[in-house]
């Protein structure tokens, strides 16, 4: 079985610019997550789908980060501009039904280093 | 604000030793709990869950849960240098995402 799929691996970027990560979670998994895990800390959630609709965004910073799921599948998080305190690994994670978190797959997250 | 709180340690024993790791989480509603392991630029992976008061063991791991007191531990026997890592502890209700908290870091030194 395939895992959850993340890229890229890295990006740097300068502070002001813009980014997007991709993440492709296990197949029939109907729920997928962002969290940012800024290092020293643990996962934050930024967002939660259900299938393609939103179930929790209520950390998600709205006014620079931006994420959609289209068709119920692939995921993109963006963030633009970007700040320096947005230095951080952005997770993806999924599961087959929500909260089943025995169920929860992590990808190998996105480093991102903003200067 | 639901809150997962834990000692960021890092918490040091040698091999062979009983290492202790303890959390406390705010959200009384919360029904389901783990334990996640995370080696250094590595994804978190689960290692325990724990939904009932008690003890649960798996391995050298034991989950061990006291809703009342709002408090979770991990406790591991037999400690391996291979066991070092941050433990992160994680809890949610039904249908809601997970809480993490800020992780212990564990040195297990041979």
């Amino acid at each position: 079985e395939a895992g959850v799929a993340q890229s890229p691996r890295y990006k740097i970027i300068e502070k002001r610019q813009s980014v997007a990560f991709w993440c492709n979670p296990i197949s029939g998994h109907a729920t997928l997550y962002w969290y940012q895990q800024i290092l020293g800390q643990g996962p934050k959630l930024l967002i939660q789908f259900q299938n393609n609709g939103v179930v929790d965004d209520s950390q998600l910073p709205k006014d620079r980060f931006s994420a959609e799921r289209l068709k119920g599948v692939d995921s993109t998080l963006k963030i633009q501009p970007a700040k320096l305190e947005d230095s951080a690994v952005y997770l993806c994670a999924s599961s087959l039904v929500t909260g089943t978190a025995d169920k929860l797959f992590f990808g190998s997250g996105t480093q991102l280093s903003v200067l | 604000q639901k809150e997962v709180e834990q000692n960021s340690g890092p918490l040091s024993v040698p091999e062979g030793a009983i290492a202790s790791l303890n959390c406390t989480y705010s959200d009384r509603g919360s029904q389901s709990f783990f334990w996640y392991r995370q080696y250094s630029g590595k994804s978190p992976e689960l290692i325990m869950s724990i939904y009932s008061n008690g003890d649960k063991e798996d391995g050298r791991f034991t989950a061990q849960l006291n809703k009342a007191s709002q408090y979770v531990s991990l406790l591991i026997r037999d400690s391996q240098p291979s066991d070092s890592a941050t433990y992160l502890c994680a809890v949610n209700q039904a249908g809601t995402a997970l809480i993490f908290g800020k992780g212990t870091t564990l040195s297990v030194s041979s």
